[in-house]
C-alpha cells in the first residue's frame, strides 16, 4: 500500500491561467473523490468517480472545473481561467467501495495559490 | 440543507486532561457518521465510522459515540501526539460518495 500521491504539492499561478492536477490512488481502489479544503474549513466535496465513470458531481462546481478519469486508474483535476477564489488545498482521496463500508484514504493534497 | 457542525472550534488541554468534541448534524435518513483526523500540511486519516444511534467505537485514547442529532469523540487521558483537527463527516441522503464535513475541532494538546 504506497497510498494516495498527488502532483504537484504545490501550483503558484496567475489569474487567468488553467491548471492540471494529478492524483494516483492506491492501485486497487475503483473509487476516487476530488476535495478541496480553505483554511479553518472542513473538505468539500467536488466530485467522484467509480472506475472511470464519473458517478456525481457537486452542484456548486463551476463549469470551469473539469476531472477525468480515462482508465479507471489515475485522475486529473483541470481549473480553467483560474481565479483568486480558486486557491485552497486540492485533495483526491481512494476507496476500494462505497464510503458507507470503507474508508476514504487521503492523499496530502495540491495546494493551489493564485495570485 | 444538511448541515455538520463541530465545536468547540479549538481546544486546549493539558497531557492527561480528558475532553469531549461535538459534532451536531441535520440530514434525513443518516446512513453514516465519520471521524478524520488531520495533520497540519496532510490530508484527513480515518479514524472511526459509526451507522445508528447507541453506537460507540474505540481506538486507543479515542472514542466515537452516536445519538440521533449529534456524535462526540471523547479524548481519554491525551497525549502531545494527539494534537490535530478532528473532522466530523456525514453521508449524504441519496448519495454513495458525498461526504460533508464539519469544520473541525483543533485540539492542542501540551506536556
Amino acid at each position: 500500500d504506497t497510498g494516495v500521491s498527488q502532483d504537484p504539492r504545490h501550483k503558484i499561478t496567475k489569474r487567468g491561467q488553467n491548471v492540471t492536477f494529478r492524483c494516483d490512488p492506491i492501485s486497487e481502489h475503483n473509487r476516487l473523490y476530488w476535495y478541496r479544503q480553505t483554511l479553518g474549513q472542513g473538505p468539500e466535496f467536488l466530485t467522484y468517480f467509480q472506475n472511470e465513470a464519473q458517478l456525481e458531481k457537486s452542484r456548486l462546481l463551476s463549469d470551469r472545473f473539469s476531472a477525468e478519469r480515462p482508465k479507471g486508474s489515475f485522475s486529473t483535476l483541470e481549473i480553467q481561467r483560474t481565479e483568486q477564489g480558486d486557491s485552497a488545498m486540492y485533495l483526491c482521496a481512494s476507496s476500494p467501495i462505497t464510503v458507507l463500508n470503507s474508508p476514504l484514504h487521503f492523499g496530502n493534497g495540491t495546494r493551489l495559490t493564485v495570485t | 440543507e444538511d448541515q455538520v457542525t463541530q465545536s468547540p472550534e479549538a481546544l486546549r488541554l493539558q497531557e492527561g486532561e480528558s475532553s469531549s468534541l461535538n459534532c451536531s448534524y441535520t440530514v434525513s435518513g443518516l446512513r453514516g457518521l465519520f471521524w478524520y483526523r488531520q495533520d497540519p500540511g496532510k490530508g484527513p486519516e480515518f479514524l472511526f465510522t459509526l451507522y445508528s444511534a447507541g453506537e460507540e467505537k474505540e481506538k486507543e485514547r479515542l472514542k466515537a459515540t452516536l445519538t440521533k442529532k449529534e456524535s462526540f469523540l471523547h479524548i481519554t487521558a491525551p497525549k502531545p501526539e494527539d494534537s490535530a483537527t478532528y473532522l466530523c463527516a456525514v453521508l449524504e441522503g441519496g448519495s454513495w460518495g458525498k461526504l460533508q464535513f464539519g469544520a473541525g475541532t483543533q485540539v492542542v494538546v501540551t506536556p
